[in-house]
């Protein structure tokens, strides 16, 4: 069975440092898809990537980074220079190719909180 | 596109009554799932379809039925409320399979007293 566990609850820092998201996951497939979703406050799933089983290469946009690494199975979230716009709770999300039905597990959440 | 819209943003019922959560998308998608959110919690999968005619169970599915007549149209329905379906409810809807992104409504939120 797939799991996704993202063992951070809640993370505060002071804008402008830099934070690291946890994600662990488990599954069986060697095909499988994992993504990164943002919740803000007004409640809404906004997606933030989606990546391959076959693409082990690290991933920047902006100021988010995502560091996929197969053999601890992680697919960790860093925001750089974090601002106060970036707080919300952030989830992880595992697809099995196998289950094939566009549907996903997703962690519990890491509650990001970014004081000015 | 209105994307996925979902009727009512916000419902109360009292225990043992039913009622119709409405998810549309107008993105022409194959894909579409059923979701809650509980608090200090990931969302749990409750019923999906991969077309038109064609539902599954996921993982909480007790408790909800659904229906899939239309590619546009996934309602939820609450047979009988009872408190701890007290929820937000997510519906999502994707062009294929596992491997596209999943694209969600706004949510309803559920309070079933």
């Amino acid at each position: 069975a797939q799991k996704v566990t993202q063992a951070q609850t809640e993370i505060s820092v002071v804008e402008k440092e830099d934070v690291t998201l946890d994600c662990v996951y488990e599954t069986r497939d060697t095909t499988y898809y994992l993504f990164w979703y943002k919740q803000p406050p007004s409640g809404e799933l906004v997606f933030l990537i989606r990546r391959n089983s076959f693409d082990e290469q690290n991933e920047i946009s902006g100021r988010y980074s995502w560091n996929f690494q197969k053999s601890t199975s992680s697919f960790n979230f860093t925001i750089t220079a974090s601002q106060v716009v970036d707080s919300a709770v952030y989830f992880c999300a595992l697809s099995e190719a196998e289950a094939n039905a566009g549907k996903s597990t997703f962690g519990d959440g890491t509650t990001l909180t970014v004081k000015p | 596109n209105a994307g996925v819209t979902q009727t009512p943003k916000f419902q109360v019922l009292k225990t043992g009554q039913s009622m119709t959560l409405q998810c549309a998308q107008d993105m022409n998608h194959e894909y579409m799932s059923w979701y809650r959110q509980d608090p200090g919690m990931g969302l749990r999968l409750i019923h999906y379809s991969v077309g038109a005619g064609i539902t599954d169970q996921g993982e909480v599915p007790n408790g909800y039925n659904v229906s899939r007549s239309t590619t546009e149209d996934f309602p939820l329905r609450l047979l009988s409320a009872a408190p701890s379906q007290t929820s937000v409810y997510f519906c999502a809807s994707s062009p294929g399979g596992s491997g596209e992104t999943q694209y969600f409504g706004p949510g309803t939120r559920l309070l079933v007293l």
